[in-house]
């Protein structure tokens, strides 16, 4: 099964940088996801990381260590509307997704 | 192309009835999950089902819950005898075949047991 660690809740300033980490513990590697929650909607995609190293999109990027269990999402640029739950999950063999408990990140004027 | 379809996005219940929630996966996915979310909780896992079948109901509650993925129309997760302890936000997800992990989700039905 998979065991994913993340922490609880995060604040950070508009206009800063900000990293939430996630570690992870699988039976059977298949990528690691982030996904953003804002608070009542649904979840939406983020990013997709299967290969070591950082993924960039924008303001957004994604890192992952496979020999580490270790990944992160760095928000750069905080805007206001970046508050919101990230969920950091990864894919069971057989095609479901275990989601992290997220990380709700405040951002603060 | 329409998005994955859950309603109702709101159902309010009494103790001891029945709650059915209904979840149209997007066009050409023939993959559906379904989560439960609790206030400040993540997401847990309930059911994957894909059409006519259950693939894995591994985080189903043994009694009261099923789910269905039919032939012609949309997936329902079914709650019988409802407790206050199923107040909660119901999920769907789908995906493409063979897409593992990459999930859209609907927007949520809301279940609130009085």
């Amino acid at each position: 099964g998979q065991n994913i660690d993340q922490p609880t809740e995060m604040t950070a300033t508009e206009g800063a940088i900000v990293q939430i980490n996630c570690t992870y513990q699988t039976s059977g590697f298949n990528g690691l996801f982030w996904y953003q929650q804002h608070a009542g909607e649904a979840p939406t995609f983020l990013s997709y990381n299967v290969l070591d190293g950082l993924e960039e999109k924008g303001r957004f990027s994604s890192f992952l260590s496979r020999s580490k269990g270790y990944s992160y999402l760095l928000l750069k640029e905080l805007q206001m509307k970046d508050s919101a739950s990230y969920l950091c999950a990864a894919p069971e063999r057989g095609g479901k997704l275990i989601f992290g408990q997220g990380t709700e990140l405040s951002v603060k004027p | 192309n329409a998005g994955v379809m859950q309603n109702p996005r709101h159902l309010v219940r009494r103790r001891g009835q029945e709650a059915r929630l209904r979840c149209s996966p997007m066009k050409g996915h023939s993959h559906v999950y379904w989560y439960r979310q609790l206030p400040e909780e993540g997401l847990k896992f309930m059911v994957y089902l894909q059409k006519e079948n259950i693939i894995d109901e591994s985080g189903m509650p043994k009694e009261r819950f099923s789910a269905e993925f039919p032939k012609e129309g949309p997936s329902i997760l079914r709650i019988q005898q409802v407790v206050r302890g199923d107040s909660a936000a119901y999920f769907c997800a789908s995906s493409p075949e063979g897409r593992t992990g990459e999930l859209f989700f609907g927007e949520g039905s809301r279940l609130t047991v009085l």
